[in-house]
């Protein structure tokens, strides 16, 4: 079956240091991919998506590309803030958005 | 526009007792997916609501059942509960066709003691 696997955290980073939160997945077909972002106490939100290989997903800075060959997704910033402190979770889907296989997720604190 | 909405927030439920969790769509989604959230996991997909029929289950016992209603809002009950079944459990809303994004509520925090 589909599967995530994203790098264990927590990542502990000083405001203004470059972001990689390393993610790959299993699939059977050509899934969507996607970063998911939870604040403490709050629900998921979606950071960023990609839909096809090669397209990559933008959105306050992040960014991630769907590379198809190496199976990968990985999440990059190049200088993050504090208030970019909380749980990322990739996640891919098979059948549209609403049907999400998710990674265990990766905490990042970002210290002043 | 209204967010998801999920209630209550918080409870405690002794093991063996049953469960209704409840979850408000969007406004216009006709949608809704429910994950299971344990401590320090990822969400894990329960089940998914469409036009009032499950659209397609996870790997979640029958003692999980669902319903959703006719303006699109949703109850995930749990039966027999059991120690692990602690954790928290998140609805989302969508429209029913591909490239539409789910947006989630808040979650409830179920503890079983």
């Amino acid at each position: 079956g589909d599967s995530v696997t994203q790098m264990e955290g927590p990542v502990t980073l000083s405001e203004e240091a470059c972001l990689t939160i390393n993610c790959t997945y299993t699939a059977t077909g050509y899934p969507s991919l996607f970063w998911y972002v939870q604040y403490p106490g709050e629900g998921l939100q979606l950071l960023l998506k990609a839909t096809k290989a090669d397209d990559k997903g933008s959105n306050k800075g992040f960014e991630a590309t769907y590379r198809k060959e190496t199976t990968s997704f990985h999440l990059e910033k190049g200088s993050v803030q504090v208030s970019d402190s909380a749980v990322y979770f990739c996640a891919l889907s098979d059948s549209g958005y609403s049907t999400l296989t998710f990674g265990k997720g990766t905490m990042l604190l970002v210290s002043p | 526009e209204t967010g998801v909405t999920q209630s209550p927030t918080h409870l405690i439920k002794t093991r063996g007792q049953q469960v209704t969790l409840r979850c408000s769509s969007q406004s216009g989604h006709n949608t809704v997916s429910w994950y299971q959230q344990a401590l320090g996991q990822g969400p894990q997909f329960i089940f998914q609501y469409y036009r009032e029929e499950e659209n397609g289950r996870g790997n979640f016992p029958p003692r999980f059942s669902g319903l959703q209603f006719p303006n699109y809002s949703s109850e995930l009950n749990v039966n027999a509960l059991e120690l692990d079944d602690s954790a928290l459990y998140l609805c989302a809303s969508s429209f029913y066709y591909p490239d539409t994004e789910a947006f989630f509520g808040q979650g409830t925090r179920l503890t079983v003691v």
